[in-house]
Order: structure tokens, then C-alpha cells, then sequence
């Protein structure tokens, strides 16, 4: 079984709707990273969350960390085209495991 | 540019060739990891330098899998004797400083196709 269970593991949703992707772990969660990958290219960071509570924006893009729950979520608002792509989340101190991703399409 | 560099983007082999792909890290990050991915997964870890001394290897990482840093710089990785379930897109990420949990900054890989 994985370590970091993403879900859901894909999504189409209509742009200028709300959405939220969550990453929960098997093991205790001592840091969560949130990277974004394009299809076929690389990935990009977008958040890293260390402590219990912990909660980070980006432009329309929130990270929540639940350590008690072993979860994060990701929050997207107001949707737009350029939300698209896949969704990773990773943890790790050295090297980084990651869950499977969350493939996000969004809909004119 | 000063980000990741991976070289080549694309490569298709024969089965049976050997290949080998490049990673320039960020100058200043010390630490360099290689990472395999295949679709619809996540980046798996297969191996990580500290300089140019290989601190970890995954169980992925079979005996026809290579990776080199020699001068704490550049790394490359080396698969001898490709199958087809090599066929997967290979991420080089790279970190600096002394400390941990700091992000990783990734290339944006190789994508290998063994025919």
C-alpha cells in the first residue's frame, strides 16, 4: 500500500469552481510538500508545511496540514485553466515519497 | 537559466542499448536526487548524493542502473542493457544547505521509450 494516499486521483471540475485535493499518510507527518507537473515535464514546488495547523496561500491556492489526522489538503479557489495539471504531494526529510497524484482538468 | 538542467528531454532506445542521461543541478545545492516516474504514479526515489558521494540507493535501483557524481557537480545515471519496463520519464532534483526539509527543485526529466 502507498504511504501517501492522494484522493481523488483525478478531477474535472468547471472553471470558476472550488476544489480541494487531500494527501493522507500512513506514517506520521514531520513536513508535507505540495508540487504541481504538467504533463511530460517536471515538477514545480508549490508549498511546504511543517507543523500541526500549519496553513499556506499562494495566489488562489491554499495548504492545510492536519499532522493529529495525517492529512493535508490542497484548496483551490475560483478555478481557472491554468490550475490544470497534476497534483503531487511528498514528505520525506532527505529523499521524498510521493503519493500517486491527483490529475485535475478544469473546464471552460 | 539557472535551474535543473536534465539532458536529453527524449530518448528511445533499442532494447538491449545502454543509455545515459545528465542532471546540472542548481550550482549551489549540494544534494542531487534521481527519481523515476511512470504514468499516472508519483516520482519514485531511486538514489541521492551528497556531494559526489552516494548516500542512498533504492531497492529500484537494480544492478543495471548506475549514477555517478564525480566532482560533487554534474551527475549522470546510467541504465545498461535496457528492457521495456525501464520506459519511464527520469527526474534529477537537487537541494542545498546543511539543513533538512527544504524544498526540492526538479529538472523537467528524461523520458525514456526502450522499443
Amino acid at each position: 500500500s502507498q504511504e501517501l494516499e492522494q484522493s481523488p486521483q483525478s478531477l474535472i471540475v468547471q472553471e470558476g469552481k472550488n476544489l480541494t485535493i487531500n494527501c493522507t499518510s500512513s506514517k506520521t507527518l514531520y513536513g508535507l510538500y505540495w508540487y504541481k507537473q504538467k504533463y511530460g515535464e517536471g515538477l514545480i514546488f508549490l508549498m511546504m508545511l511543517q507543523k500541526g495547523g500549519e496553513e499556506k496561500s499562494h495566489e488562489k491556492i491554499t495548504a492545510k496540514l492536519d499532522e493529529k489526522k495525517q492529512q493535508s489538503s490542497l484548496h483551490i479557489t475560483a478555478s481557472q485553466p491554468s490550475h490544470a495539471g497534476i497534483y503531487l504531494c511528498g514528505q520525506g526529510a532527505q529523499k521524498l515519497v510521493f503519493g500517486q497524484g491527483t490529475r485535475l482538468t478544469i473546464n471552460p | 537559466d539557472t535551474g535543473v538542467s536534465q539532458n536529453p528531454r527524449h530518448k528511445i532506445t533499442k532494447r538491449g542499448q545502454n543509455v545515459t542521461f545528465r542532471c546540472d543541478p542548481i550550482s549551489e545545492h549540494n544534494r542531487l536526487y534521481w527519481y523515476r516516474q511512470t504514468l499516472g504514479q508519483g516520482p519514485e526515489f531511486l538514489t541521492y548524493f551528497q556531494n559526489e558521494a552516494q548516500l542512498e540507493k533504492s531497492r529500484l535501483l537494480s544492478d543495471r542502473f548506475s549514477a555517478e557524481r564525480p566532482k560533487g557537480s554534474f551527475s549522470t545515471l546510467e541504465i545498461q542493457r535496457t528492457e521495456q519496463g525501464d520506459s519511464a520519464m527520469y527526474l534529477c532534483a537537487s537541494t542545498g544547505g546543511s539543513t533538512v526539509n527544504t524544498e526540492a527543485f526538479f529538472g523537467q526529466g528524461t523520458r525514456l521509450t526502450v522499443v
